[in-house]
């Protein structure tokens, strides 16, 4: 069975700097890999999707990157702006179509 | 952008009754998905829907639970008899193919009295 685990659960940062997020995992047998934003009250947006034959994808600020060998995966966010202040979570499709959530890093992001 | 929708957005039963809780998925998706997430808790997997028949589901899905695509877009998650522990937010999800990204609505908050 998955586990998923993100640390640190939450996080404080000034405007501006450079962070990454991490999510560790215990299947290397996997689909596939997403990573989410969830704001207070509100769904889950999609970010970047890491398919099991890639190593990462960037969109914007953000780069996802995946390492099955480790059972590792981390987000980086460039230059962070407070309007980056959310829950970010990352997820993971062992057996196709069935995501099995981590439980998220909550950021601050002050300016 | 599309989006998927769902309502109500806050659904308020007694305990024993029967709840429905609708979603609209994006319109040229083939996969649908119903999440949960109760407070302060992960988000947790109860069910996915291809080709009109579940194709997954958890083992929170027992038997109290159903759902339904009654027409071209509603997708319907049917609880039968309501649990306190069945208070939590709910999360619909829909995708193009099934590798390809979950897409989730804003979420219905179900609360058993």
């Amino acid at each position: 069975k998955q586990e998923v685990t993100q640390i640190p659960a939450a996080l404080s940062v000034p405007e501006g700097e450079n962070l990454v997020l991490n999510c560790s995992f215990t299947d290397s047998a996997i689909y596939n890999l997403q990573w989410f934003r969830q704001d207070p009250g509100k769904g889950l947006t999609s970010l970047l999707l890491i398919q099991s034959s890639q190593r990462e994808q960037t969109s914007g600020r953000l780069n996802a990157s995946l390492d099955k060998s480790s059972g590792r995966s981390t987000l980086y966010i460039a230059a962070s702006q407070p309007g980056d202040s959310a829950t970010y979570l990352c997820a993971f499709d062992n057996a196709g179509n069935m995501l099995t959530f981590g439980g998220g890093t909550r950021l601050m992001v002050k300016p | 952008e599309p989006e998927v929708t769902q309502t109500p957005s806050h659904q308020v039963t007694q305990m024993g009754q029967e709840v429905i809780l609708r979603c609209v998925p994006i319109s040229n998706h083939l996969y649908f998905y119903w999440y949960r997430q109760i407070l302060g808790q992960k988000v947790e997997f109860l069910v996915s829907f291809y080709n009109n028949e579940i194709s997954e589901k958890s083992e929170i899905f027992d038997d109290q639970f159903s759902v339904e695509r009654p027409d071209g877009s509603n997708f319907t998650l049917k609880i039968r008899s309501t649990k306190l522990e069945d208070s939590a937010m709910y999360f619909c999800a829909s995708s193009e193919e099934g590798e390809k990204p979950q897409h989730f609505g804003d979420g219905t908050r179900l609360s058993i009295l």
